[in-house]
C-alpha cells in the first residue's frame, strides 16, 4: 500500500524559512516523479513544485518560484521542500503527491498533508 | 500560469446528471490530452477520479465520464448520489514553466 505522510509544517514569521519532508514507503519511490501541491484553508488546489525520479528535471508554479527547492533522496524514499522568504500567501496545507505510472502529472496518492502557517 | 476556469458551484437531483466545465487556453487543455479530474470530501484528501480527459482509474465509478473539446474539458456525474456531493479540481498539464495548473475548483451539491 502506497504511504506518503508529510512532516516539517508549523507556524513560522514571514521572511522565514522552512523545509518540509515526504517520507514515501510501499512504491519504487525512484521509479516516479514526485510533486507538491498546496491549499490554503478554504480554498483551491495549487501545484508547487514537481521532480523527476532522478531529480534531473524540476519545476515550479510562478508564485514559488525562485523562493522554494524540490530535492529528493531517493536512498531515503524522501521528498523536500526547502521554502524560503515565506509570506503570509504561502499559509495553506501541503501535499506531497506520487504521479500515476507513466503519467507524471496525474496525482494518483496523496499524503495527509502537513499545514504551513506564516505569520508574525 | 492562471488557474483554469470552473464554475463555483452546480447542482442536481439524485439521478440526475450533471457537467462540470474546466475551461483553459491552447497552453494547456487545448494543447494536451492531459487533463485530470479530483473529487475531495470535506477536511479529506483530494482522490483522482478521471486522467487523460476520459480515463478512469480501477475502482471509480463509470458513472463518471470525462470529454474535451478544443480549450474545454468536462466532468459529467451520471446518476448524481448524495455520496458524490463534493469539491471537485480539473488540472491539466501546461507549455510553461509551470508544469502543471488546477482549476478553480466546483462545488456539487445533491438537492
Amino acid at each position: 500500500e502506497v504511504q506518503l505522510v508529510e512532516s516539517g509544517g508549523g507556524l513560522v514569521q514571514p521572511g522565514r524559512s522552512l523545509r518540509l519532508s515526504c517520507a514515501a514507503s510501499g512504491f519504487m519511490f525512484d521509479d516516479y516523479a514526485m510533486h507538491w501541491v498546496r491549499q490554503p484553508p478554504g480554498k483551491g488546489l495549487e501545484w508547487v513544485s514537481g521532480i523527476s525520479w532522478n531529480s534531473g528535471k524540476v519545476g515550479y508554479a510562478d508564485s514559488v518560484k525562485g523562493r522554494f527547492t524540490i530535492s529528493r533522496d531517493n536512498a531515503k524514499n524522501s521528498l523536500y521542500l526547502q521554502m524560503n522568504s515565506l509570506g503570509p500567501e504561502d499559509t495553506a496545507l501541503y501535499y506531497c503527491s506520487k504521479p500515476l505510472k507513466l503519467h507524471r502529472g496525474v496525482f494518483e496518492s496523496w499524503g495527509q498533508g502537513t499545514m504551513v502557517t506564516v505569520s508574525s | 500560469q492562471s488557474a483554469l476556469t470552473q464554475p463555483a458551484s452546480v447542482s442536481g437531483s439524485p439521478g440526475q446528471s450533471i457537467t462540470i466545465s474546466c475551461t483553459g487556453t491552447s497552453s494547456d487543455v487545448g494543447g494536451y490530452n492531459y487533463v485530470s479530474w479530483y473529487q475531495q470530501h470535506p477536511d479529506k484528501v483530494p482522490k483522482l477520479m478521471i486522467y487523460d480527459v476520459s480515463n478512469r482509474p480501477s475502482g471509480v465509478s463509470n458513472r463518471f465520464s470525462g470529454s474535451k473539446s478544443g480549450n474545454t474539458a468536462s466532468l459529467t456525474i451520471s446518476g448524481l448520489q448524495a455520496e458524490d456531493e463534493a469539491d471537485y479540481y480539473c488540472s491539466s498539464s501546461t507549455t510553461t514553466s509551470a508544469l502543471y495548473v488546477f482549476g478553480t475548483g466546483t462545488k456539487v451539491t445533491v438537492l
